[in-house]
């Protein structure tokens, strides 16, 4: 069974700071990581894939950085707003199947920017 | 683009009866589309996988008589619960996997079913 962490479990952020928070993922047979951003009663909305160790990717605000070699994965978020207030999950994504397989997730981190 | 739809958005039934669910991915092809459920404080757990006209894989300890997945075209993939219990009570939600055949792609989702069975 694969095991995927994130943390914290949940986060109340100011707005206007910034914060970042973890998934961990096994090391070996690694093929991607990918990251969501789910607001209640909507789709998951697909954040970034990362395939490659030391990689970092940037969307506005919010960036992530991966190191498959030790398995985390870290998500930033810059000067928080409140449509920023969301659960954010990771989500393994195993090389055994060519990179068809379905994905191994985390529980998400629950992340409520306080005006 | 790259959105999915997924129907019903929640559905309330008696134990016993069928419920179908449909995921539909509206404005690209997925020859491949994922069954995920998610119980009360877990993590969304895979189910199954549909190929467009194959058979679903399911995932260890998934009864696959009682969840039926269909997956006849490119644009629609459905999930019937057959005879539901009170303990299939879950969120169901599906995703879409949109890129070549192999590869990290991006895997789309709907907005997920809630399904409350009585």
């Amino acid at each position: 069974i694969l095991n995927v962490e994130q943390s914290p479990q949940s986060l109340h952020v100011q707005e206007g700071d910034s914060t970042n928070f973890t998934c961990s993922f096994p090391s070996s047979n690694f093929y991607a990581l990918h990251w969501y951003r789910w607001e209640t009663a909507k789709s998951p909305e697909a954040l970034f894939v990362m395939t490659l160790n030391g990689d970092e990717k940037k969307k506005g605000r919010i960036s992530a950085t991966l190191n498959t070699k030790e398995g985390y994965s870290y998500l930033y978020i810059k000067g928080s707003q409140p449509e920023d207030s969301a659960t954010y999950l990771c989500a393994f994504l195993g090389r055994s199947g060519g990179g068809a397989d379905g994905l191994t997730f985390g529980k998400g981190t629950h992340l409520i920017i306080q005006p | 683009g790259a959105v999915v739809s997924q129907h019903p958005s929640r559905v309330i039934c008696k134990s016993g009866t069928s419920v179908k669910i449909e995921c539909r991915s509206l404005d690209f092809q997925a020859t491949t589309m994922f069954w995920y459920r998610q119980f009360p404080k877990q993590s969304l757990m895979l189910m199954a996988t549909s190929n467009e006209g194959s058979k679903a894989t399911y995932e260890q300890g998934v009864e696959k008589d009682k969840f039926l997945i269909n997956h006849a075209s490119l644009t629609l993939s459905t999930l019937t619960v057959t005879s539901a219990h009170p303990e299939d009570s879950s969120f169901y939600i599906c995703s879409a996997r949109r890129g070549l055949a192999g590869g990290p792609a991006t895997q789309y989702f709907g907005p997920g079913t809630r399904l409350l069975v009585l």
